[in-house]
């Protein structure tokens, strides 16, 4: 079955820690994402790539790093300058990166600091 | 710069009722506007979406929506609510001959249907 899958579902970080959210799709999509989602705030876009080696910043990058090194995977780490973290995280694809696209979404990561 | 809007972040139906949730759009060009759906703690599916061929768009689960240029809107109805539907709704919004393709969402709209 093709689709994105996240991993892992729940993540749980302390303060000052690092960590990285996996993100791989085999819908042979050229375009990923990356959204945070908080209560009443629907989704807000981090970080895009439209081809591999290559990605740009969204609306809400400060405190997150990305990269895209193989066109299946796109992984997002929240670093310790993100000041909070908790949210949860959903990452897309889309065919080609077009306006119409439809984008499709994976299960999602919840991320928790303790 | 686009944006949508949804008015009403609680919407409560019976089931068998008529479902609207409503979304209004602001953009200085034509936009593509888009439905999704989220069911706790999952991932968004796409109901529908406009792409500026028909005015009337026809989705999964009976859903469908109008997109009305004199009003900026995109509202999602269903005739008859169901159990199913139970679920928070996200409209969408993306535009032509820019360089951006994310979508931008709005807040959402969390739809409870009641027995």
């Amino acid at each position: 079955d093709g689709g994105i899958t996240q991993s892992p579902k729940y993540l749980f970080r302390k303060e000052g820690q690092n960590v990285t959210l996996s993100c791989e799709q085999n819908l042979n999509h050229d375009a990923m994402y990356w959204y945070r989602q908080d209560p009443g705030q629907g989704l807000r876009l981090i970080y895009y790539s439209q081809i591999v080696n290559d990605f740009q910043k969204g609306d809400i990058a400060e405190g997150y790093s990305v990269s895209r090194e193989k066109k299946e995977s796109f992984p997002l780490t929240v670093t310790s300058a993100q000041k909070n973290p908790t949210a949860f995280y959903l990452c897309a694809s889309s065919t080609a990166g077009t306006a119409t696209d439809t984008q499709y979404f994976g299960p999602g990561t919840r991320l928790t600091v303790l | 710069a686009q944006s949508v809007t949804q008015l009403g972040s609680h919407v409560s139906v019976s089931e068998g009722a008529l479902v609207l949730l409503r979304c209004n759009y602001s953009s200085s060009v034509p936009p593509y506007l888009f439905w999704y759906v989220q069911y706790p703690n999952q991932g968004l599916q796409l109901l529908l979406k406009y792409t500026s061929a028909a005015t009337l768009v026809k989705g999964i689960n009976g859903f469908e929506a109008e997109f009305k240029k004199s009003e900026t809107s995109f509202h999602l109805t269903k005739p008859s609510a169901h159990m199913s539907d139970a679920a928070e709704y996200f409209c969408a919004v993306t535009m032509k001959d820019t360089g951006r393709r994310a979508l931008t969402f709005g807040s959402g709209t969390r739809l409870q249907v009641q027995p």
